[in-house]
């Protein structure tokens, strides 16, 4: 199946930092991705559509300056947390559709801890 | 009423048991499911998808009641290697392709 990467894996940083995570879609172009949240024993929550040549779209809730998306090529998208604090300590996944109804590439996922 | 709702769990089984998870819906609307599982500290991994015929694959057979708006997975002869959390996926009615994950059912296969 199609492959979806991520990058860092995870990430460690102080309060304050602002922290680029990669999503890259590695055989196949998206001109859509989508951006998730996971706490822990908590389901995967969406935050962001990420759409290629246009703005993101945010879930209600969600504050888009400080979840910084760029959707830059049809390959890549990355998530910004500006100025990290603790609670946005996450696992942060991004996902990629395919060609099926609703199918869904995920990518392994970065684990954020903000100190 | 939540778009997508499971039982938590942790449902706790011997190995080689068969055990069933139910995953309700909301939006009657909706036409295809996924049935995902999720390792500790792992992305979600598709396992099954659960249209109107139902789904079977080898141990793991998926099915849909549109009537009471609730999709089911069933393991038979379990393995300890099924030990994860089960994720119910559905159409979120908010946009092309977008899902709505249910909280997940947390499955323990005991020796």
């Amino acid at each position: 199946g199609a492959v979806v990467s991520q990058h860092p894996s995870w990430v460690i940083c102080k309060s304050g930092t602002s922290v680029k995570i990669e999503c890259r879609s590695l055989d196949f172009q998206a001109t859509t991705m989508f951006w998730y949240r996971q706490f822990p024993k908590q389901s995967l929550m969406l935050m962001a559509t990420s759409n290629e040549g246009s703005k993101a779209t945010y879930e209600q809730g969600v504050e888009k300056d400080k979840f910084l998306i760029n959707h830059a090529s049809l390959t890549l998208s990355t998530l910004t947390v500006t100025s990290a604090h603790p609670e946005d300590s996450s696992f942060y996944i991004c996902s990629a559709p395919g060609q099926g109804m609703n199918e869904q590439f995920f990518g392994p996922g970065t684990r954020l801890t903000v100190l | 009423r939540k778009e997508v709702e499971q039982d938590p769990g942790p449902f706790n089984v011997p190995e080689g048991a068969t055990v069933a998870f139910n995953c309700t819906y909301s939006n009657s609307a909706s036409q295809s499911f996924f049935w995902y599982r999720q390792d500790c500290r792992k992305e979600p991994k598709l396992l099954m998808s659960v249209y109107s015929s139902g789904n079977e694959d080898g141990r793991f057979t998926a099915q849909l009641n549109r009537a009471s708006q609730y999709i089911s997975l069933l393991i038979r002869d379990s393995k300890l290697s099924d030990s994860a959390t089960y994720l119910c996926v559905a159409p979120n009615s908010g946009g092309y392709q977008k899902v709505t994950f249910g909280t997940g059912t947390k499955l323990q296969v005991i020796p």
